[in-house]
């Protein structure tokens, strides 16, 4: 089955600085790559995803790539604003399947004011 | 829109009491629904997940049980608690026109004492 490792578990940057977060993946049948934003005491809410026909998407701060020949994909926040603090979350998932999404082990983003 | 709603948010039981979560969807018909189970740390694991009405597949062996009464109702249950149900614990959902995009409840606290 998929297998999805994410670092770093912990990341902490100054406001405004950018934060990176990396994500790995082991089937090479996954096309589909969400993120996923959590808040304290609150589920997961999707904040960005990219299928495997495109590199890159980007959404304001926040912006995704994927690299299908290495496996692994990224996600990008810059300007960071201390709302940005949460866990993060990636995933994998391949079209079709109901099973649906394995989950990376989240990161924990702290943003010092 | 599509809305999911899980209730209750937060609950304190017996080890050996019963439970009971319940998530409903709104705004979709036939939607994919699952459990997940975040215990202390961050990790999302699967639980249960159904394709219809009736139709159940778990995916770890457990004190639980899921059922799924009503095309937008799933049910979590326990006959007699453990400790180590505590949790936090989260319903998802995918609809057929959103591909393999997952959509999370608020969740529900469980502690076991």
């Amino acid at each position: 089955g998929e297998n999805v490792e994410q670092h770093p578990s912990t990341l902490s940057v100054q406001e405004g600085d950018s934060a990176v977060i990396k994500c790995t993946y082991s089937d090479s049948a996954s096309n589909y790559f969400p993120w996923y934003k959590q808040e304290l005491g609150k589920g997961p809410q999707l904040i960005i995803d990219i299928r495997s026909n495109v590199g890159e998407k980007k959404d304001q701060r926040i912006a995704v790539t994927l690299n299908k020949t290495a496996k692994h994909f990224s996600l990008h926040i810059t300007e960071t604003q201390p709302e940005d603090s949460a866990v993060y979350f990636c995933a994998a998932s391949m079209k079709g399947s109901a099973r649906q999404l394995t989950f990376g082990s989240g990161t924990q983003l702290t943003v010092l004011p | 829109s599509q809305t999911i709603h899980q209730w209750p948010a937060t609950l304190v039981q017996p080890v050996g009491s019963p439970l009971s979560l319940e998530c409903t969807v709104e705004g979709t018909s036939n939607p994919n629904l699952y459990w997940y189970r975040q215990a202390a740390g961050r990790g999302l694991q699967l639980l249960f997940y159904s394709v219809g009405i009736g139709q159940i597949s778990s995916e770890v062996p457990q004190n639980l049980s899921a059922s799924r009464p009503q095309d937008r109702q799933f049910i979590l249950s326990s006959k007699k608690l453990l400790l180590s149900d505590s949790g936090f614990y989260l319903c998802a959902w995918t609809g057929t026109g959103s591909g393999n995009t997952i959509y999370f409840g608020e969740g529900s606290w469980l502690t076991v004492v």
